[in-house]
């Protein structure tokens, strides 16, 4: 069966700091990552999406994402954390056989302080 | 452009009662999918529509069901509503044909917010 999982329910970083927000996956097949973020009674906004080529995928507000296929990860990253990246983020997996279905992680509150 | 409508944002209801939540596509969008937002179970897929053809089910009590109109808008409606239906119901759209269903990112509504008592 096809998962995600992301290990950390909270992650605090410190404005200006670097900030890594982790994801792996498990499919059978080639997978087809994505992030989002949501922010409170909102509903859910991309960030950025892998599906083949360039490991390393630039997205939405500086952030990126590293495909893995060894450690089948897909963390995100920013160099710079910003108090405006507080948010809930969302890593979620497709395959080209489930057609339209994302399968989500359970989503990680990001916390940047002052 | 106009992004995904959601329509009502908020409802309550009461436990034995249905309801019918609705969403509006971007324009040009043909594929809608939809998701149920808890706490304890997070985001899970209930299904999606491709002109007006359920395209894939999640895991859902055959309470839960949906249609697709010709000019893509998407109903769905939770019959007989138990206290554990409350939840965030978010509704999703895609670009793009039926054979790339899935490389495109989703565009999410902002949700209907369902409480049942």
């Amino acid at each position: 069966a096809q998962s995600v999982a992301q290990p950390e329910d909270q992650v605090n970083v410190a404005e200006g700091n670097p900030l890594t927000v982790k994801c792996t996956y498990s499919v059978s097949g080639n997978p087809y990552l994505f992030w989002y973020v949501q922010y409170p009674n909102r509903g859910l906004q991309f960030l950025l999406k892998y599906i083949t080529g360039d490991n390393l995928v630039k997205g939405s507000y500086g952030f990126e994402a590293e495909f893995n296929k060894s450690q089948t990860s897909f963390h995100l990253k920013k160099p710079s954390a910003l108090v405006s990246d507080s948010a809930l983020y969302f890593c979620a997996v497709a395959t080209y056989n489930q057609g339209g279905k994302l399968i989500f992680g359970q989503g990680t509150e990001l916390s940047v302080k002052p | 452009k106009a992004g995904v409508t959601q329509t009502p944002r908020y409802l309550i209801k009461t436990r034995g009662q249905q309801v019918t939540l609705s969403c509006s596509p971007i324009s040009g969008h043909r594929s809608v999918s939809w998701y149920q937002q808890t706490p304890g179970q997070g985001l899970q897929f209930l299904f999606e529509y491709f002109s007006e053809t359920q395209r894939n089910k999640g895991n859902f009590p055959g309470r839960f069901s949906g249609r697709q109109f010709s000019n893509s808008r998407s109903e769905m409606n939770v019959s007989t509503l138990e206290l554990g239906d409350s939840a965030l119901y978010l509704c999703a759209s895609r670009s793009g044909t039926s054979g790339a269903l899935n490389t495109g990112e989703l565009f999410f509504g902002e949700g209907s917010r369902l409480t049942v008592l």
